[in-house]
């Protein structure tokens, strides 16, 4: 089944302590992007990428790191975890061919207390 | 740059149709994308417009003027698992970095 997935899909932790939200899809698309969704702002761009090491800053990517090593896999790095990174963070993938359709992984509510 | 602007909530019974608005302000276009997103689960790709004009896709249609920097997606027939945040995106100044609206909640009454 054509799919992304994001692990962990909820976490809660303190301030200060690094974590990864992996990304992984197995439709061997060349885009990938973070999302985080907010009340009342909706989807914001944290990073994305092109391809294999080539990636770029959204809207929003302070106090998050990201790296695209393989095609399948697209991490997110929080260094620092702050309470304002509280949010649910989607993941997506694109072939950026046909109509560009980007498929959204289940989404990763954090909390950063 | 880029801003996308579309109404926070719109209610509509069963049956209707409801008519969702998005402007966007860019200085470069590559086309503007519709998306569905029903609560707690992740948003899912609806429609993609690059040329001017309607496209139709089953009870969806999708509207697209460049030259008003305007687009509609239109439900006909609505059901009451339309209830769902309708998302409008496009991408901005360079392929891959996008800019998504707040989301329009739509709520479909009996």
């Amino acid at each position: 089944e054509a799919q992304v997935t994001q692990n962990p899909r909820y976490l809660i932790t303190v301030t200060g302590k690094k974590l990864t939200v992996t990304c992984s899809q197995n439709m061997n698309h060349e885009y990938m992007s973070w999302y985080r969704q907010d009340p009342g702002l909706g989807l914001r761009q944290i990073y994305y990428s092109m391809n294999v090491e080539v990636t770029d800053k959204g809207d929003v990517p302070e106090g998050y790191k990201v790296s695209r090593k393989e095609k399948r896999n697209f991490p997110l790095i929080l260094e620092s975890p702050s309470p304002n990174q509280t949010s649910l963070y989607f993941c997506a993938s694109s072939d950026m061919e046909e109509n560009n359709e980007q498929f959204f992984g289940p989404g990763t509510r954090l909390t950063v207390l | 740059g880029q801003n996308i602007d579309q109404p926070t909530e719109m209610t509509a019974t069963e049956g209707a149709i409801v008519q969702i608005n998005c402007t966007y302000q860019t200085s470069g276009f590559n086309g503007l994308f519709w998306y569905q997103q029903h609560a707690g689960e992740a948003p899912t790709f609806l429609s993609y417009n690059v040329l001017d004009g309607l496209e139709e896709k089953g009870r969806f249609s999708s509207f697209l003027s460049r030259s008003k920097g305007y687009s509609y997606l239109l439900l006909k027939e609505l059901q009451m698992k339309d209830s769902a945040s309708y998302l409008c995106a496009a991408p901005t100044d360079s392929w891959g970095k996008f800019q998504f609206g707040a989301g329009t909640q739509v709520v479909v009454t009996p």
